[in-house]
């Protein structure tokens, strides 16, 4: 079964922050984070495996919440280049489950 | 220097046809996947193979046959092609180190008209 993804899509103003959730109904053990420019493949962009564990990479963390089988996406002062669609994955033995994508637009 | 090579990048066919997707990876991972992303932008998983063997095979028609010759090479064989099988595939593989995430591959469209 796949995570549920939220908001489906966001728009932002250059300097703004996000926020992209992820949610389970079934235990998560561990959270992928991709995203994927329009026309090209998923670029992954972290792994979290373990509860409470933060990563980050450029200006964009993710938090993952074992207990609430939640993680979150956060991408802070946007920059252009971060505009695309943004997919949570939830792996579980070699078989990983996407969400429906958020899409984010960041503008001028 | 491609970590992960599909050809063809576009593959236009009528209905009814036979089509061969291949998908090479050079990153000495173990396992390999096919995934289908239709036009809602929706990545949903076909295959998987780990070492030449198979291990995940979701609900897909029978019509799509994978064949992992090694486990550098996935390919995917579509028989006698329907419309709603237009969508773009993406190959995919991923290493053992379970930090790591999934290399994708630059995917093909394939139209069937």
């Amino acid at each position: 079964q796949q995570p549920v993804q939220s908001p489906q899509a966001v728009i932002l103003r250059e300097g703004e922050d996000a926020v992209i959730n992820c949610s389970s109904s079934k235990a998560l053990y561990s959270v992928h984070w991709y995203r994927q420019k329009h026309g090209e493949a998923p670029v992954f962009l972290m792994i979290l495996l373990k509860g409470g564990e933060q990563k980050g990479h450029e200006k964009i963390s993710a938090s993952f919440n074992e207990k609430k089988q939640q993680s979150s996406l956060y991408l802070t002062a946007s920059q252009l280049s971060y505009s695309g669609t943004y997919f949570c994955g939830t792996l579980n033995n070699n078989d990983m489950r996407f969400g429906a994508g958020t899409r984010l637009t960041v503008k001028p | 220097d491609t970590a992960v090579s599909q050809t063809p990048k576009y593959l236009v066919t009528q209905m009814g046809n036979d089509k061969s997707i291949k998908c090479e990876q050079n990153l000495g991972h173990d396992t390999m996947y096919w995934y289908k992303q239709d036009s809602k932008k929706f990545l949903k998983i076909m295959f998987s193979y780990n070492n030449k063997e198979l291990i995940i095979n979701e609900t897909v028609p029978n019509r799509f046959s994978p064949k992992s010759p090694d486990k550098a090479h996935l390919n995917l064989h579509i028989n006698s092609l329907e419309l709603g099988d237009s969508a773009v595939y993406f190959c995919a593989s991923r290493g053992q180190d379970r930090r790591g995430g999934y290399t994708f591959g630059s995917g093909t469209r394939l139209t069937v008209v």
